[in-house]
């Protein structure tokens, strides 16, 4: 089944414990990104991957770290999260960019104390 | 001005109903557009995309307004099963905005 899949789903952590939230895709695309979700805001941007070893910034890229080392792997990390970073996770990837049918991972709800 | 712009609703209809929302959009280079769906706590999923002569598929009828920069989403028969947020999207070079979203809660 062509799926994007993340871990955690949910994650209480403390400011500053560093963390990782893993993102990966089955379905070959080269594209991969993060998106936060607040109420009201919508979807923002952390961070994209044109494919690769090439990542790039997005609308929200502060306190956030990717690496992409494989095309269907895209970890977000955290090294120093604060409470500003409670949000609702998202991993997504399409075949070539944003022109292009995203899809959504499951999402990861966090919340930093 | 928020680039991409919808009321949040929530917009309450009776099965059956017609519903219309509407979605604007500041840049006028955006190139694409579409219409996500998102169920409450679940990840979005791209319902359809907006073509400049307006496009259908089903109950689901999606135009474009350059001229006014504005796109909409027309639901006709509403089911219960529509019950969502729908979220509008614009694409311009490589760069994709969202809107909030606009909450539809369709009841018996």
């Amino acid at each position: 089944e062509a799926q994007v899949t993340q871990n955690p789903r949910y994650l209480i952590t403390v400011t500053g414990k560093k963390l990782t939230v893993t993102c990966s895709q089955n379905m070959n695309h080269e594209y991969m990104s993060w998106y936060r979700q607040d109420p009201g805001l919508g979807l923002r941007q952390i961070y994209y991957s044109m494919n690769v070893e090439v990542t790039d910034k997005g609308d929200v890229p502060e306190g956030y770290k990717v690496s992409r080392k494989e095309k269907r792997n895209f970890p977000l990390i955290l090294e120093s999260p604060s409470p500003n970073q409670t949000s609702l996770y998202f991993c997504a990837s399409s075949f070539s960019g944003t022109a292009y049918e995203q899809y959504f991972g499951p999402g990861t709800r966090l919340t930093v104390t | 001005r928020k680039e991409v712009e919808q009321d949040p609703g929530p917009f309450n209809v009776p099965e059956g109903a017609t519903v219309a929302f509407n979605c604007t959009y500041s840049n006028s280079a955006s190139q694409s557009f579409f219409w996500y769906r998102q169920d409450c706590r679940k990840e979005p999923k791209l319902l359809m995309s907006v073509y400049s002569s307006g496009n259908e598929d089903g109950r689901f009828t999606a135009q474009l307004n350059r001229a006014s920069q504005y796109i909409s989403l027309l639901i006709r028969d509403s089911k219960l099963s529509d019950s969502a947020t729908y979220l509008c999207v614009v694409y311009n070079n490589n760069d994709m905005r969202f809107g909030a979203g606009t909450r539809l809660t369709v009841k018996p």
